[in-house]
């Protein structure tokens, strides 16, 4: 099994809304990522988890909150949202350190702030 | 300083080419290196891994040069299918028990018939 599952593959919600993000891998890999990906940029690195702690912020606001309740899953609590952040939001694990760090993506959820 | 730059692209290539990408990296102490494709609306895949002195996957040729600190693809043959955008990817971290990937901005290849 060498996919990473998310969900919701679509999200819309407004401003005042709370909601999250999920993502699951069963690859037995310890590092998690989240990601934002705007529209013909590259992917954005937001968060690190290693061994489900969280190792990595990239000065990312508070409205987005990470969560790694076990070595399996990811989610991303949202709330109070901006229009701008809307994007991709992509999912990914690897193997953590080492050589083997190749990352797999899940399909990511396109979320839309309105 | 960036810490992955890429060839700005975009590349369009007549079916049959050669096709050439280039990405460098700031940070020397960095261990391993990617090409991940990307499809318009979908996510990143990996094309290859680069290791050591490079590595080659059929049609696809990855090659590493730690003294200049670069990474290049070249793809021969080119197909309509390899139209994609290509992002350069680089491990952070320096052997720590994170992966810290960093994305250049990608190279958009446009094979046309």
């Amino acid at each position: 099994d060498t996919e990473v599952t998310q969900t919701p593959k679509h999200l819309v919600m407004g401003m005042t809304n709370k909601k999250s993000l999920k993502c699951e891998q069963h690859m037995g890999h310890r590092a998690m990522y989240w990601y934002k990906q705007k529209a013909k940029k590259p992917p954005e690195l937001m968060f690190v988890y290693s061994y489900e702690k969280l190792s990595i912020n990239e000065s990312v606001p508070s409205r987005f909150s990470p969560e790694c309740p076990n070595s399996s899953l990811l989610n991303l609590h949202l709330h109070a949202l901006q229009p701008e952040d809307s994007a991709l939001y992509l999912c990914a694990s690897s193997q953590s350190g080492g050589i083997n760090t190749e990352a797999f993506f899940g399909q990511g959820t396109r979320l839309t702030v309105v | 300083r960036k810490e992955v730059e890429q060839d700005p692209g975009p590349f369009n290539v007549p079916e049959g080419a050669t096709v050439a990408f280039n990405c460098t990296y700031s940070n020397s102490a960095s261990q391993s290196f990617f090409w991940y494709r990307q499809d318009c609306r979908k996510e990143p895949k990996l094309l290859m891994s680069v290791y050591s002195s490079g590595n080659e996957d059929g049609r696809f040729t990855a090659q590493l040069n730690r003294a200049s600190q670069y990474i290049s693809l070249l793809i021969r043959d080119s197909k309509l299918s390899d139209s994609a955008t290509y992002l350069c990817v680089v491990n952070m971290d320096d052997g720590g028990s994170q992966g810290n990937l960093i994305f250049g901005k990608g190279t958009k290849l446009s094979v046309k018939p």
